[in-house]
């Protein structure tokens, strides 16, 4: 459950899609979730997908986890300037004593 | 409630140095968490309160980190000798027991060891 991988840098232009991907290790992970971090603020959670399921949609945003190759993507639509920060896939064990964190993707939309 | 705090929110030491930290989670949250997160990395998990008792510790956490939940509210932090790799944002997290383990995360405490 420590390895949880994402790419480091995505650029989108305003108005297109963005689609953030994670893989990770552990298959006994509970929850999968999404956090936004923005400069000098903290961690916020967007959205949140729990193991048993392929996909969740909430506003702009759309998860799709494939549990078979251990892959989470966050795909937000109509991405706007305001979406620009470090985006960071998570996981949880079932107990919710250990919470892995991804290496975080940098997203920078372009005006 | 105005969410998870943490102080101070900067620290500057010398190595060698013992420093504590404090987080105090949303009222009603049950269990904490702690983290540590370098630049350009994600949050490392280092140690998990249930209520007081300290549940789950992370192998990356040294004899030299303590941390401490005395009465299952507020939660300590403790570095000692500190090092110049112990320079990082040091994050506090609460959430409830159940659910979908939402943590709600303070501002972090940003440690510079010199």
């Amino acid at each position: 459950g420590e390895d949880v991988e994402q790419s480091l840098f995505l650029s989108v232009r305003e108005g297109d899609s963005s689609v953030i991907n994670c893989t990770y290790t552990d298959s006994s992970s509970t929850y999968l979730y999404w956090y936004k971090q923005e400069p000098g603020a903290g961690l916020q959670l967007l959205t949140y997908i729990f193991s048993n399921m392929d996909m969740k949609q909430d506003q702009r945003l759309t998860v799709l986890l494939n549990k078979k190759d251990k892959h989470l993507s966050l795909r937000i639509a109509d991405t706007q300037t305001g979406d620009s920060a470090i985006y960071f896939c998570a996981e949880s064990m079932v107990s919710g004593n250990q919470f892995y964190f991804g290496t975080g993707t940098s997203l920078t939309v372009i005006p | 409630d105005t969410g998870v705090s943490q102080n101070p929110r900067h620290k500057i030491t010398k190595r060698g140095q013992n420093v504590t930290f404090r987080c105090d989670p949303i009222s009603e949250h049950n269990r904490l968490y702690w983290y540590r997160q370098t630049l350009g990395q994600g949050p490392e998990f280092l140690t998990y309160f249930q209520n007081e008792a300290q549940l789950e510790k992370s192998r990356l956490l040294s004899d030299r980190f303590s941390a401490e939940r005395p009465k299952g509210s507020f939660s300590t932090l403790e570095i000692q000798r500190t090092e110049q790799g112990d320079s990082a944002m040091y994050l506090c997290a609460s959430s409830r027991q159940g659910g979908y383990n939402e943590q709600f995360f303070g501002p972090g405490t940003r440690l510079t060891v010199l």
